[in-house]
């Protein structure tokens, strides 16, 4: 049973634009999101983070939102450049298991110009 | 340069073979892990040490072998292992092990043949 999910594989943006990640989590015990980026080749980057108090974390070009109720968190970038390309992976952790991060399946994000 | 070194960062090995992973990190961290990264499946935890004591056995089969003399270093030993556990091999530290953001390596890529 996958406790975090992105259901989209892939996603491909203009440069400039906006890219949404979307990240979806059936465990209401999750307190604390984060998200990682990865290259090929590459261990993963963390990038941005949440805790389950807030809705809205931002930094620089990278802003996360969390929706408890819907149990679910995306990550915004804007703009999207062509570095961005890569894939990026959603976590969560909290509850009983706070000690592990349980990650989505990544949904690589493509940026062309 | 990254906080925390994984060796060697490509593998391949008969599966009679016995060699090992190494990871290294300069972060001060308490916590390390050691998580598998194979095709389209979501990043899987394997290992957990807090202050050199492991705290986690994801129920990994045992010709995979962890050992952890420090705080700061961490060895995946592989016996005998099988052609599907070709995958990348994450090693991360983190300051504690509940609630931190975890941090990780470039990883290992092995390859068992």
């Amino acid at each position: 049973d996958q406790q975090v999910k992105q259901n989209s594989p892939s996603l491909s943006v203009q440069e400039g634009r906006i890219s949404i990640l979307n990240c979806d989590y059936t465990n209401s015990m999750f307190d604390y999101f984060l998200w990682y980026k990865k290259y090929p080749a590459e261990g993963p980057t963390f990038l941005i983070s949440i805790s389950s108090i807030k809705d809205k974390n931002e930094d620089g070009r990278f802003t996360v939102f969390l929706n408890k109720s819907a149990k679910h968190l995306s990550l915004h970038i804007v703009p999207s450049q062509p570095g961005d390309s890569a894939v990026y992976f959603c976590a969560a952790s909290g509850g009983v298991n706070t000690d592990k991060l349980i990650f989505g399946t990544g949904t690589r994000l493509q940026v062309f110009p | 340069e990254t906080g925390v070194t994984q060796t060697p960062r490509h593998l391949v090995m008969g599966m009679t073979n016995k060699k090992s992973l190494k990871c290294e990190q300069h972060l001060g961290h308490n916590a390390m892990y050691w998580y598998k990264q194979s095709a389209k499946k979501p990043l899987e935890l394997m290992f957990v040490y807090n202050f050199k004591e492991q705290t986690e056995n994801n129920s990994v089969p045992s010709r995979f072998s962890p050992e952890c003399p420090n705080s700061s270093h961490l060895f995946l030993h592989l016996h005998t292992l099988q052609p599907e556990d070709s995958a990348l091999y994450l090693c991360a530290s983190s300051l504690e092990v509940t609630g931190n953001t975890i941090y990780f390596g470039e990883g290992s890529w092995l390859t068992v043949v």
